[in-house]
């Protein structure tokens, strides 16, 4: 079955920017949406973004002008850029499956902002 | 702050029924958006428990079902079990932000 592998740093230094990519196995990426979601230590999550295997984007407002989120078909992979980096975005940083009911998940990785 | 506020907490013992909220508004659960149901085992990724409309991916036990009632949805745990305890969060989506939107989270405790 499809199974998502988060990777990148684990620790990144403030105004930095964040680049974190996930790896779709088990099926492929060009026939469904794919998601970011984040969560703050020992709080709720917080949607980031989605991107559709043709491309198109579509951001949570509160962080839109700080996020990217791009595809690579031919790598079965999908990222997101984060940029200006503060305290805040701290958080462990989930991809996922699927748009409005997200049925997969990765095991998630853990950014943290500091100097 | 979350726009679909849950219970910070609830708690029953084995085999009890318990029932989480989740309250939204107009511009979301009220508006007639889904509304799914993620359970979290702790040091675990979420997992999605309910989707819309009482819809169990495979593998759910169906002591999990949800309803839902003007601005507000609900998820309900029957035959409560130790391997229940985790914290659960509903998500819709929110047209006024036009954002995905998660609850705040509930921590379910087995006695």
């Amino acid at each position: 079955q499809v199974q998502l592998q988060e990777s990148g740093p684990g620790l990144v230094k403030p105004s930095e920017t964040l680049s974190l990519t996930c790896t779709v196995s088990g099926g492929s990426i060009s026939s469904d949406y794919w998601s970011w979601i984040r969560q703050p230590p020992g709080r709720g999550l917080e949607w980031i973004g989605y991107i559709s295997y043709s491309g198109s984007t579509n951001y949570n407002p509160s962080l839109k002008n700080r996020v990217t989120i791009s595809i690579n078909t031919s790598k079965d992979q999908f990222s997101l850029k984060v940029t200006s980096l503060t305290a805040a975005d701290t958080a462990v940083y989930y991809c996922a499956r699927g748009v409005f009911s997200m049925d997969v998940w990765g095991k998630g990785t853990t950014v943290t902002v500091s100097s | 702050q979350s726009v679909l506020t849950q219970p910070p907490s609830v708690s029953g013992a084995p085999g009890q029924r318990v029932t989480i909220s989740c309250t939204g508004s107009s511009s979301n659960i009220g508006a007639g958006y889904d509304v799914n149901w993620y359970q979290q085992l702790p040091g675990t990724a979420p997992k999605l428990l309910i989707r819309a409309n009482n819809n169990r991916p495979s593998g759910v036990p169906d002591r999990f079902s949800d309803s839902r009632s003007g601005t507000s949805a609900s998820l309900a745990i029957t035959g409560l079990q130790a391997e229940d305890e985790a914290d659960y969060y509903c998500q819709s989506y929110d047209r006024s932000l036009a954002a995905y939107v998660f609850g705040t989270g509930t921590e379910v405790t087995v006695l």
